[in-house]
């Protein structure tokens, strides 16, 4: 079982609907991250959490520390949303590593 | 720039020899980090600096593999005796801080291609 999993692996939006990708991991994390990996390689961090809810634009990311799950949502999705979402923990092992481990991604495809 | 420069974006070579890719962070980054990504997977880790040193290695897949970072800024990440399982992308992050709080920018990745 993976220390990092993501649901669901591929997602199929229309433009404009609400979109929610989870992720669950079971280590003892200091922070969470969301990244965003469009086709080609970039890869580009759209959050960091360590509780609770933020907010940029039409994402929104959320936190659970006790359930150990996390969620980003995408309002009013377009077609340029489309790419790779990753899901990334940092254990929290008194601070003796530092180490991200990833999930293995969610390949969301938004039409028009 | 301001951004993670990673050199050489493409890269092939054959079956045992030696590679060198380089990362550049963003000034003032103290933590590095290098990860592999191979196709259609997540990445994984390898390891990463504080400043100078190797806070953790544990990701570094064998002996052949060895990351240095001698000024606590450009890293190179050395792979000798190349294999065919050794393609993937390479991608390298920093980070402000180490200590949980900083956000991670990423280079776009060396692509490494063993023939």
């Amino acid at each position: 079982k993976n220390e990092v999993e993501q649901s669901p692996q591929n997602l199929t939006a229309q433009e404009g609907e609400f979109i929610t990708i989870n992720c669950s991991y079971s280590v003892g994390i200091s922070a969470l991250h969301w990244l965003q990996q469009h086709p080609g390689g970039g890869i580009v961090s759209l959050f960091m959490l360590s509780s609770g809810k933020k907010k940029h634009g039409r994402l929104i990311a959320t936190i659970n520390i006790q359930e150990k799950h996390s969620s980003l949502h995408i309002t009013a999705s377009h077609p340029r949303d489309s790419a790779v979402y990753i899901c990334a923990v940092k254990y929290s092992r008194g601070g003796a590593t530092n180490k991200l481990i990833f999930g293995t991604g969610t390949l969301l495809a938004v039409q028009p | 720039g301001a951004g993670v420069s990673q050199t050489p974006s493409n890269k092939v070579t054959e079956k045992g020899k030696y590679v060198e890719l380089r990362c550049d962070p963003i000034s003032g980054h103290t933590a590095l980090y290098w990860y592999r990504q191979s196709l259609g997977q997540g990445p994984e880790f390898l390891i990463y600096f504080q400043g100078t040193g190797a806070a953790d290695d544990s990701g570094l897949p064998n002996d052949r593999f060895f990351a240095v970072r001698p000024e606590g800024s450009v890293s190179t990440l050395k792979i000798q005796r190349t294999e065919r399982g050794d393609s993937a992308v390479y991608l390298c992050a920093s980070s402000l801080t180490l200590a949980g709080v900083g956000e991670l920018f990423f280079g776009e990745g060396s692509r490494l291609t063993v023939l």
